[in-house]
Formats: structure tokens, C-alpha cells, sequence
């Protein structure tokens, strides 16, 4: 079946510094992933849009400038957190949608973001 | 607009109970609708899907049938086990907008 991984699966980084979350198919090719943050408890929010090679759509409220996204190929996608904040603790979660599959969506693991 | 409302948490069952979780949604167009089950600390894995009014998805032991005259995509199970308790979310995919809404999930625990 179609899996998507994650890597870090969990990172703690200090406050104003940048962490970089993959975002990886590996066994189709994802021509759009997305990126979602869940805060506990709750459901999904999704934060943007990626599709290869052009540049990510991002949802009202979120900073693009924060949360760079880059979709360089195929099977990787990347959500960079610039100059993390505690507030960006968070738990984010990509998925990448297979085309030959249709319109249904492979969830990665998760990725625990822990800002001190 | 597109949004999908599903029953409030936690719900809590014995082993072998019936399981029901109610989805109901709106949307424009023609969405597909689906069940995912996210258990502590992962991701999302998808449970099961109906792409079309009146379709049944089904695993596991799971039903869930697309209701368009009730808007609604409820899922259902026979007979719970300790193992199926996790969050389940409803969701939908709505083309027009290539994008999906999701419930704000049920936690569910069964009880030995």
C-alpha cells in the first residue's frame, strides 16, 4: 500500500531557531502533499497546499513567511518552522495524495514539535 | 460552504457493544466522504471511504453509508473491541475546492 513517512518524528528545538520537517511517498509519486497542524485534542487544520514545482497555497491565517514549504519533487515535500516560538508546538501532519489513485489521501505519521 | 460536524467525545463502550458515531456534512457539488482512525500519537490511517451517494464503505468490521438525502455518512460496528479505541474522524474531499474538511473527531474507548 502507499506509504507516507515523516522525519523527525519528534524534535525539540529552542525558541528562534528554524526546524526542518520531510515529507516523503515512498512507493508513488505524490504531485501534491499537504500540510496539516493538530493542536491536542482537536482536529485537523490544514496549512497549506503543496504541489511540485510551483509554489505552495497557503490557507488564510497562515504565515508563509513562517512556515516555508517546499515541494522539489515527486516524493518529498518540506515544511520549514522559521524562528520557532512555543506557540508553534504543535503536532503536524503531512499527506500526499496519489493521482493514479484518485482523489485519496496517504497520512504521514506525524511530526511532535516541542519549542522551549 | 463545506464542513462536516460529527458527534462529541468521548464516547465510552464495553467490549462487543454497537458503535455508532454520527457525521453529517454540507457541501457543494459532489464530495466523497470518509472515515479515518488516528491512534495516540500517529498519523491518520484511513478506515474507510464512499465515493458516491449510496455507496457503502466497509473494514474491518466498520460501515459507513453515503446518506445524500440526510447529508450524513454515520459510522457504524457490530461489536466493538478493546483495540478499536482510538479517534475516528469524518471527513470530506470536495473537488471543486481539491481540498478536504475534517470532523472535529470522536474519541472513543472501549472497556474490556
Amino acid at each position: 500500500g502507499a506509504v507516507v513517512s515523516q522525519h523527525p518524528s519528534r524534535v525539540i528545538c529552542k525558541s528562534g531557531t528554524s526546524v526542518k520537517i520531510e515529507c516523503r511517498s515512498l512507493d508513488f509519486q505524490a504531485t501534491t502533499m499537504f500540510w496539516y497542524r493538530q493542536f491536542p485534542k482537536q482536529s485537523l487544520m490544514l496549512m497549506a497546499t503543496s504541489n511540485e514545482g510551483s509554489k505552495a497555497t497557503y490557507e488564510q491565517g497562515v504565515e508563509k513567511d513562517k512556515f516555508l514549504i517546499n515541494h522539489a519533487s515527486l516524493t518529498l515535500s518540506t515544511l520549514t518552522v522559521t524562528s520557532a516560538h512555543p506557540e508553534d508546538s504543535s503536532f503536524y501532519i503531512c499527506s500526499a495524495r496519489d493521482q493514479i489513485q484518485g482523489y485519496e489521501q496517504y497520512f504521514g505519521p506525524g511530526t511532535r514539535l516541542t519549542v522551549t | 460552504g463545506n464542513s462536516v460536524t460529527q458527534m462529541e467525545g468521548p464516547v465510552t463502550l464495553s467490549e462487543e457493544a454497537f458503535l455508532t458515531i454520527n457525521c453529517t456534512y454540507t457541501a457543494t457539488g459532489y464530495p466523497s466522504l470518509f472515515w479515518y482512525v488516528q491512534y495516540p500519537g500517529e498519523g491518520l490511517q484511513l478506515l474507510l471511504k464512499a465515493t458516491k451517494a449510496d455507496d457503502k464503505g466497509s473494514n474491518k468490521g466498520f460501515e459507513a453509508t453515503y446518506r445524500k438525502e440526510t447529508t450524513s455518512f454515520h459510522l457504524e460496528k457490530g461489536s466493538v473491541q478493546v483495540s478499536d479505541s482510538a479517534v475516528y474522524f469524518c471527513a470530506l474531499f470536495n473537488p471543486n475546492f481539491n481540498k478536504f474538511y475534517f470532523g472535529s473527531g470522536t474519541k472513543l474507548n472501549v472497556k474490556p
